[in-house]
């Protein structure tokens, strides 16, 4: 049972390159969310799906696009990549239930120069 | 937003209990709390979550007081492997979706 799986788990880009963080997850989770935690810092939501092929922005989505377009993965994008997204991205899934807790990938971190 | 108030940081001796405050005054009445943990260079992982009741598990127990507009993370005997980040979360009650996390308390156990 692998659980969350994120890839790639570290990254390096050039300013205004693009990239695509995916994030699978082998439960049937319906629910899925990506998160970026800074140095020193909480982790903040930036975008979220309930099910296949919905997305719904977070607390930080700006810079970033989502996807999903199977239960099983979501996909973070980065269209233009800026210094300000130097970040450790970390991908949750969980189920529906009220109190359900999430499940996290292990994170993926993303450095641009 | 449903927030909460931790303290930034806390120390404990190894083996003894620590008791990690939460404050929640806004919650409503179908929130559930729940607590995560980051050990360094690692995604947050599940440590417990409550309603009312008070909660017990192999990790931890979580006291939660009789209003609910505070909690407390008890980790009965603290071992070096403890040493984390804690959080206490409460479910978004605009969207009932997602949860936002906080600074979180940084725990260091003293050997």
């Amino acid at each position: 049972n692998a659980g969350v799986t994120q890839t790639p788990k570290f990254r390096v880009l050039k300013t205004g390159q693009s990239m695509t963080l995916l994030c699978a997850q082998d439960m049937n989770h319906e629910y899925m969310y990506w998160y970026r935690q800074d140095p020193g810092m909480g982790l903040r939501l930036i975008h979220y799906s309930v099910g296949e092929g919905t997305t719904a922005k977070g607390e930080v989505p700006d810079g970033y696009n989502v996807s999903r377009l199977k239960k099983q993965n979501f996909l973070l994008g980065l269209e233009s990549a800026a210094p300000s997204q130097t970040s450790v991205y970390f991908c949750a899934s969980r189920w529906t239930g009220e109190s359900a807790g999430y499940t996290f990938g292990s994170g993926t971190r993303l450095t641009v120069v | 937003d449903a927030k909460t108030t931790q303290p930034n940081s806390m120390e404990s001796n190894e083996e003894e209990p620590v008791h990690l405050p939460c404050n929640h005054s806004t919650i409503s009445g179908t929130d559930y709390i729940h607590w995560y943990r980051q050990l360094p260079s690692q995604g947050p992982e599940y440590v417990i979550h409550g309603l009312t009741s008070n909660v017990n598990n192999r990790m931890a127990s979580l006291a939660i007081a009789e209003d609910r507009k505070s909690s407390t993370l008890i980790l009965h005997r603290a071992t070096l492997r403890d040493a984390a980040v804690y959080y206490c979360i409460l479910r978004d009650p605009r969207t009932g979706n997602q949860f936002y996390f906080g600074t979180g308390t940084s725990l260091t156990v003293i050997p």
